[in-house]
């Protein structure tokens, strides 16, 4: 059964700051991971989609890596702002078995502080 | 604008009521799901549409209906046999096919008083 693990549970740092966030998977047989960035009280937003056959997708200050045998995947954010403030949550669609949905990770809670 | 349109955005629901939650999307997607979120918990996925008149169970299913009559919209009904309700619900929809993006809508806040 695939199981999504995100590490920190909540993570503060100030502005300015690169940081990562991590993601990890038990099977590594996805079709693809994607990330999620979601604010109090409010719906999911899309931020990057990574197919199972990349290694990583940019998108402005967010870079996503994709380590898919050793079943890890990163976001990195450079110079961190105070909006980027949000609850970030990876969420795999499985190879195999159940494919037709998204498995997510408990989120990571990162507030970035003026 | 495309997206996904969720409502109410908030909603209260006494003990023994169904109540339903609306999901429209005109992103002309095939796909619309359900999930389900709790504090200090991953989304978990409550039923699943891949083409209209058609529809799936997802792990937590129990004391929920869905329908899918029409391509753009995708209700969930929360039924009295759901003994814990309250919740976060939240859909989302995505072109047919596995290597898809997944796009949500802003969630519905469902309370039981």
């Amino acid at each position: 059964k695939q199981e999504v693990t995100q590490i920190p549970a909540a993570l503060s740092v100030p502005e300015g700051e690169n940081l990562v966030l991590n993601c990890s998977f038990t099977d590594s047989a996805i079709y693809n991971l994607q990330w999620f960035r979601q604010d109090p009280g409010k719906g999911l937003t899309s931020l990057l989609l990574i197919q199972s056959s990349q290694r990583e997708q940019t998108s402005g200050r967010l870079n996503a890596s994709l380590d898919k045998s050793s079943g890890r995947s990163t976001l990195y954010i450079a110079a961190s702002q105070p909006g980027d403030s949000a609850t970030y949550l990876c969420a795999v669609r499985p190879g195999k078995g159940d494919t037709d949905k998204l498995i997510f990770g408990t989120g990571t809670r990162l507030q970035v502080f003026p | 604008d495309g997206g996904i349109t969720q409502s109410p955005k908030y909603l209260f629901r006494k003990e023994g009521q169904n109540v339903t939650l609306s999901c429209e999307q005109n992103l002309n997607h095939d796909a619309m799901y359900w999930y389900r979120q709790d504090p200090g918990q991953g989304l978990r996925l409550i039923y699943y549409s891949q083409i209209v008149n058609d529809f799936q169970k997802g792990d937590i299913a129990e004391g929920y209906s869905v329908s899918r009559e029409k391509k753009e919209s995708f209700p969930l009904t929360v039924t009295s046999a759901q003994k814990n309700p309250t919740a976060f619900y939240l859909c989302a929809s995505s072109e047919q096919g596995a290597s898809t993006e997944a796009f949500f809508g802003q969630g519905t806040r469902l309370t039981v008083v």
